[in-house]
Parts: C-alpha cells; sequence; structure tokens
C-alpha cells in the first residue's frame, strides 16, 4: 500500500490543463520541502519532471508546473499535448534517508 | 552521458536471494552522489528500496530492511542489491538510480530489470 494518495486517473483535450494532487502526511510531503514528480511512459523508466516541490530539471518544460500546501502536492500539466499521456508519480522524502512514493496517475489526452 | 545498466537474473526461486548489479558508466561512481534502487510491481507503484554513498553508508525502506543490503564496489563502478527470502509479492522491475543528495530524488535511472520470483 502506497504512503502517498493520488487520484488513479485524470483526463484532458489537448490545450487543456490538468491537474494531479499528491496527498501525505505530516511526516512525508508536510514535513518537508522535498516533493518530487516523475513521468512514466509504458515500457519505459521514470523521467524527473519535478523537483523540491516546484522545481524543474533543464530540459522539462515550463507546461510543467507543481506546488505544495501542507499536506497535499500537485503538479499541473498546462496545454496538454498528445506526448503528456503517460503514468505520473509523486514522491516524497520521508525523513531519515527514506522516500515513499504515490500509486501512480494515468493521464488520458483525449 | 551517464548510464546505468542493471544485470542479473531474470528468476528466483521462493525463498532465494534475489541480486542484481548495477554497472555504472560515462561518471566515476566515488563521487558526490547516491546510488540506489527503485522497484515496480507488475501494473503496480514505485517502492523505494534503498541507497548508498561511495563510502559505503547505506539506507534502506523500514519495510524491507531486514532483507536487503546494498553496496559498493568503487574498482569496478559498480554497486549491487542483495534481498533475501524472497517471494512473489517481490516480483517486479528493479531500477537502479543516481541521486544527486541522499534527500535527493533519483534524477537518473536504468531501463530496469524483470525479476520473477517463481518456482
Amino acid at each position: 500500500q502506497s504512503a502517498l494518495t493520488q487520484p488513479r486517473s485524470v483526463s484532458g483535450s489537448p490545450g487543456q490543463s490538468v491537474t494531479i494532487s499528491c496527498t501525505g502526511t505530516r511526516s512525508d510531503v508536510g514535513g518537508y520541502s522535498y516533493v518530487s514528480w516523475y513521468q512514466q511512459h509504458p515500457g519505459r523508466a521514470p523521467k524527473l519532471m519535478i523537483y523540491d516541490v516546484s522545481k524543474r530539471p533543464s530540459g522539462i518544460p515550463d507546461r510543467f508546473s507543481a506546488s505544495k500546501s501542507d499536506n497535499t502536492a500537485s503538479l499541473t500539466i498546462s496545454g496538454l499535448q498528445a506526448e503528456d499521456e503517460a503514468d505520473y508519480f509523486c514522491c516524497s522524502y520521508a525523513g531519515s534517508y527514506t522516500f515513499v512514493f504515490g500509486p501512480g496517475t494515468k493521464v488520458t489526452v483525449l | 552521458q551517464l548510464q546505468l545498466q542493471e544485470s542479473g537474473p531474470g528468476l528466483v526461486k521462493p525463498s532465494e536471494t534475489l541480486s542484481l548489479t548495477c554497472s555504472v558508466s560515462g561518471g566515476a561512481i566515488s563521487i558526490s552522489y547516491y546510488w540506489g534502487w527503485i522497484r515496480q510491481s507488475p501494473g503496480e507503484g514505485l517502492e523505494w528500496i534503498g541507497s548508498i554513498y561511495y563510502n559505503g553508508r547505506s539506507n534502506y525502506n523500514p519495510s524491507l530492511k531486514s532483507r536487503v543490503t546494498i553496496s559498493v564496489d568503487t574498482s569496478k563502478n559498480q554497486f549491487s542489491l542483495m534481498l533475501t527470502s524472497v517471494t512473489a509479492a517481490d516480483t517486479a522491475v528493479y531500477f537502479c538510480t543516481r541521486q544527486p543528495g541522499v534527500e535527493a530524488p533519483a534524477s537518473d535511472w536504468g531501463q530496469g530489470i524483470l525479476v520473477a520470483v517463481s518456482s
């Protein structure tokens, strides 16, 4: 059982925005500014899209943005594109040099 | 460019020990990074297993700690995972990863290796 909670799926039409939530506790999401988000296409390794709550690694388009409030983090994909269809996982530092993941959210581009 | 490559048996019998190696190329393992393992059960989410610094300092998922050992071999630029007393629940794709810091998320991943636990 995952320590973080995510919606199973979200969908949107091309050009629209979708937001994925990730809920944890004060022991993980709410306790640290170390939430990250991964994108995973079928059969591929996850790709880091966001780290430290809202920072984008080099090469990640600014259509991807993220934030956190209390025990809930959110990832927003603006200007949805067909290539954004994938699974998205949130990850949080959980103290004592450990990490927990969410179960993943499937983003469907209609 | 950094590359991580997992290797090891794709089939392990129940109660035996799963052993995987990650070969690192394009960068030295003995620098300020943490090297780790994450797994993904078929059709399921991700589970952080643990990480290790080049000096051997390791950190493990509390739920797996009693069965996991991660080690590093700087002379071979490799690090390894051992998981003892495996069951079908340990069937998963195992990814080796690199973390920029002990509190930083995995930024580089291997392609993953599927390990099935079955008799």
